[in-house]
Formats: structure tokens, C-alpha cells, sequence
């Protein structure tokens, strides 16, 4: 069946510091979302890449779509604190999305 | 001015009971879902459904019943509660079911069963 694998599950870096999630599916995907979860929170939608090789920037986040549409990053420059939180992938195939894992980010200010 | 609301935020229940929690969205949207999120954050869909009709049942206990009395409520229902059941239950809306439309998220209904 559909995987989306997302790693890593943790980081924690000092602020400032970049940072990089990645998201690896094992089959062709429509579209890729992310979202972004604060702790306690709910996910958040970020963003949503739909194009082979599709590159979109959002002040310091930069996204990423793979050329074979079954891979995606997120990368983070510069680090806040505000950060901080859960960042998942989501695969659309078919008729439903596919959650990454999630990797979990955390800021030492 | 919530987009999408569900209650209750909390629930606490003990093993055998039954509960229900209930979603609403006013963004007009077609499609409403039910997300379960586990202890280690995984978000795995339970339900979908588009204009009141059921389109996607993944492999849920049938003590899981979802009920959609219009396209902008999708209510769940648990039978029989278990241990394994606790979780933070999230219920989400699209503007169809395709995909490209962005979920948004209620904030959860945290569910401890004891």
C-alpha cells in the first residue's frame, strides 16, 4: 500500500541553525502539502506543491517537489524559536492524503 | 468565527462506554474527515465524507460510526470504548475531495479511555 515516509522524526537545533525535513513516498504522488503543528495544537497548512521539480519559498521556508513527484523537503533557514513544533508531509493519491510520520523540530534559543 | 469546531476539547471516559464527538465547519466546504493521531503523533485517516456521503472508511473497528446530517456536520460516534482508543481525534474539511484543496484542522478532541 501507499507510504509516506518522513525523517527525521526529531531535531533539535540551536537558533539560528537551518533545518531540513524530507518526505519519501513509494509511489508517484497527485500533490504534496505540509503542514505544521504547534505543540497542543492542530496542523496548520503551509503550503502545496503540485509540479514535478516545483521549488516555493515562504519567507525563510523553502519547498521542495521532487522531479519523479515522490519526494519532498522543507528547509528551514535560520531557525526561531517560533518554530518550534511538528512539520508533516501530505501525499494526495487517489482520493486521500497520506501523512508523513512528521518530524518534530525543536529551537534552543 | 471558528472555520472548523468540534467538542467536546477534552473527554475522559472509562472501558465499555459509549461517546460521541461533534464536528462543525462553516467554510462552506463539500468534504469533512475524521483524522485519529496517536501517542507518536501519527495522523491516519478514520473517515471522509463528501456532501453527506461516506467516501472513504479505512480499516475502522465498526464501533467507530461517523454520521454526516448535512455537509457541514460530520459527528462521530464510539461504542464500546477501549484502552487502545485513546487519542487526540481531529475532524478537518476540504473544499472537495480532490486533492487539491487544503485540509483544515478543528482543534481536537483529546479522548482518554481508563
Amino acid at each position: 500500500g501507499q507510504q509516506v515516509m518522513q525523517i527525521p522524526q526529531y531535531q533539535h537545533v540551536q537558533e539560528g541553525e537551518d533545518f531540513t525535513t524530507y518526505c519519501n513516498s513509494s509511489t508517484t504522488l497527485s500533490n504534496i502539502q505540509w503542514y505544521k503543528q504547534r505543540p497542543g495544537g492542530h496542523p496548520v497548512f503551509l503550503i502545496q506543491l503540485v509540479k514535478s521539480g516545483e521549488v516555493k519559498k515562504q519567507k525563510r521556508l523553502t519547498f521542495q517537489f521532487g522531479e519523479a513527484k515522490k519526494n519532498s523537503s522543507l528547509h528551514i533557514t535560520a531557525t526561531q524559536t517560533t518554530d518550534v513544533g511538528t512539520y508533516f508531509c501530505a501525499g494526495w493519491d487517489f482520493n486521500k492524503f497520506y501523512f508523513g510520520s512528521g518530524t518534530k523540530l525543536n529551537v534552543k534559543p | 468565527d471558528t472555520a472548523v469546531s468540534q467538542t467536546p476539547k477534552y473527554l475522559v471516559t472509562q472501558m465499555g462506554n459509549d461517546k460521541s464527538i461533534k464536528c462543525e465547519q462553516n467554510l462552506g466546504h463539500d468534504t469533512m474527515y475524521w483524522y485519529k493521531q496517536d501517542s507518536k503523533k501519527f495522523l491516519k485517516i478514520m473517515f471522509s465524507y463528501n456532501n453527506k456521503e461516506l467516501i472513504i472508511n479505512e480499516t475502522v473497528p465498526n464501533r467507530f460510526s461517523p454520521k454526516s446530517p448535512d455537509k457541514a456536520h460530520l459527528n462521530l460516534h464510539i461504542n464500546s470504548l477501549e484502552l487502545g482508543d485513546s487519542a487526540v481525534y481531529f475532524c478537518a474539511s476540504s473544499q472537495a475531495g480532490q486533492g487539491g484543496s487544503p485540509l483544515h484542522f478543528g482543534n481536537g478532541t483529546r479522548l482518554t479511555v481508563t
